[in-house]
């Protein structure tokens, strides 16, 4: 099992502004991904990395972007925030050899 | 294409008794996996069980059981003496093929356990 972190969980933020949403994960694990969630429906992926220096777009267009300099640290940024961004975004991570992904606890994003 | 379907919005069952949550998957692939995780409403996604699709026998994480069925496409969640703390939305995923363990989700299901 995966301890992932993301931060902030909770971010309120005005239309125009630039945000990154943090996610960490401290077992080594190579692939991460990044899903965003609107309330009660399903999760779609937006970015994808499968190791230091890569990074592939989800299968839902995003405005986002990601980047991965470590291999525990991938931040997901939104260089001008808007109301249609409002949504909770997950990240996950899966180690090498193993299908599971584990999630973090999500950040809930709300641009007014 | 691959898809997974959840035709079950919500479901009602009693503390103790079991349920079932109904899931059905679209795939061409060969190998291929499915998972189900849970969902509170404080938002984390947990994972609950994982089954492949060359395993023959159907897999099974305490009071979950993962309901196989390959020529139906079906892999259906059943949790046996459900529990309050059990009240969440459930969803159904399948690793899609070219690597990199991409998931496709459902739309989940709102399982709320009654006293």
């Amino acid at each position: 099992e995966a301890d992932i972190y993301q931060t902030p969980r909770y971010l309120v933020i005005g239309t125009g502004k630039k945000i990154t949403l943090e996610c960490s994960q401290t077992m080594g694990h190579d692939k991460m991904y990044w899903y965003q969630q609107d309330p009660g429906m399903e999760l779609h992926l937006i970015h994808y990395s499968y190791g230091v220096n890569s990074t592939e777009k989800g299968d839902l267009s995003s405005e986002s972007t990601v980047s991965r300099i470590r291999t525990e640290h991938f931040p997901l940024t939104l260089e001008s925030a808007r109301p249609s961004h409002t949504s909770q975004y997950l990240c996950a991570s899966s180690p090498q050899g193993e299908n599971i992904q584990y999630f973090g606890a999500g950040t809930r994003l709300s641009v007014l | 294409a691959q898809k997974i379907t959840q035709t079950q919005p919500g479901m009602f069952v009693q503390e103790k008794e079991a349920v079932t949550l109904d899931c059905t998957y679209d795939t061409s692939d060969q190998s291929y996996g499915l998972f189900w995780y849970k969902q509170p409403s404080s938002g984390e996604m947990i994972f609950l069980i994982y089954q492949g699709s060359y395993d023959e026998q159907n897999a099974t994480e305490g009071r979950y059981s993962l309901n196989f069925q390959k020529a139906r496409k079906s892999a259906n969640l059943v949790i046996s003496a459900s529990q309050l703390g059990d009240s969440a939305m459930y969803f159904c995923a399948m690793r899609l093929s070219g690597g990199y363990n991409k998931l496709i989700f459902g739309a989940g299901t709102r399982l709320a356990v009654h006293p």
